[in-house]
């Protein structure tokens, strides 16, 4: 398996801009994280999705947000308008459901916001 | 979900263990201890877990005390590449729709291993 798939791997846009990260989970994992990492906060969950479901989506942190997962192979990432303090590196990550399941995390897109 | 503390940083030799500790006082009964770790410009890696019993596998130990109120990661022959932020994670486990542990990442320890 590939593993977690994320385009792109960079993204420079202009504020105001609207971007669009996007995610492919492993094969037969059902349950999907977005994660953002800056220094001054670290790693923060913004979404989980579970069977294509949004179930918690207390870390997105504004209405300018906004995630989708149309089918369990392919998610997306939204911010419209963009914004300086956006530029972060957004991750992916997918695990199965179950006791003992572990994340498996993409590579993530390093976003700069200019 | 409990709180963890770990130091910010360590240093180890190459081909020496690397044990890294972790304290989670307010740990519940029916959480788990998590590891990961993230290389330099990579995603977090999932290293090992466990819940009462010491666990082993092809990457690392985990000791977790019996009063489950701490626990060590153990890398048994620290290499340069295993130079890395390790991450020690308490949560439920994931089983799915609402009932899922969110994975909280603190601030981890910055291992360094030198030759």
């Amino acid at each position: 398996d590939a593993g977690v798939i994320q385009s792109p791997r960079h993204e420079v846009t202009e504020m105001g801009q609207e971007v669009t990260l996007r995610c492919k989970p492993i094969s037969g994992h059902n349950s999907l994280f977005w994660y953002r990492q800056t220094m001054m906060r670290g790693l923060e969950l913004l979404i989980y999705f579970n069977n294509n479901v949004p179930i918690d989506d207390s870390g997105m942190p504004e209405d300018r947000f906004s995630a989708k997962m149309p089918n369990a192979s392919f998610s997306t990432l939204k911010i419209q308008p963009s914004e300086p303090r956006d530029s972060a590196v957004y991750f992916c990550a997918s695990s199965l459901d179950g006791a003992n399941e572990k994340l498996f995390f993409g590579s993530g897109t390093q976003l700069s916001v200019l | 979900d409990a709180k963890t503390t770990q130091p910010p940083s360590m240093d180890c030799a190459e081909g020496r263990a690397a044990n890294l500790p972790c304290n989670h006082s307010t740990i519940s009964g029916n959480e788990y201890v998590y590891w990961y770790r993230q290389i330099h410009s990579q995603g977090p890696q999932y290293i090992i877990h466990g819940l009462k019993n010491n666990e082993t596998n092809e990457m690392a130990s985990l000791i977790i005390t019996e009063d489950r109120k701490s626990s060590t990661l153990i890398l048994p022959h620290a290499t340069l590449r295993d130079t890395a932020v390790y991450y020690c994670i308490v949560s439920r486990p994931n089983a799915g729709g609402t009932s899922y542990g969110k994975l909280t990442f603190g601030q981890g320890t910055i291992l360094t291993v030198h030759p």
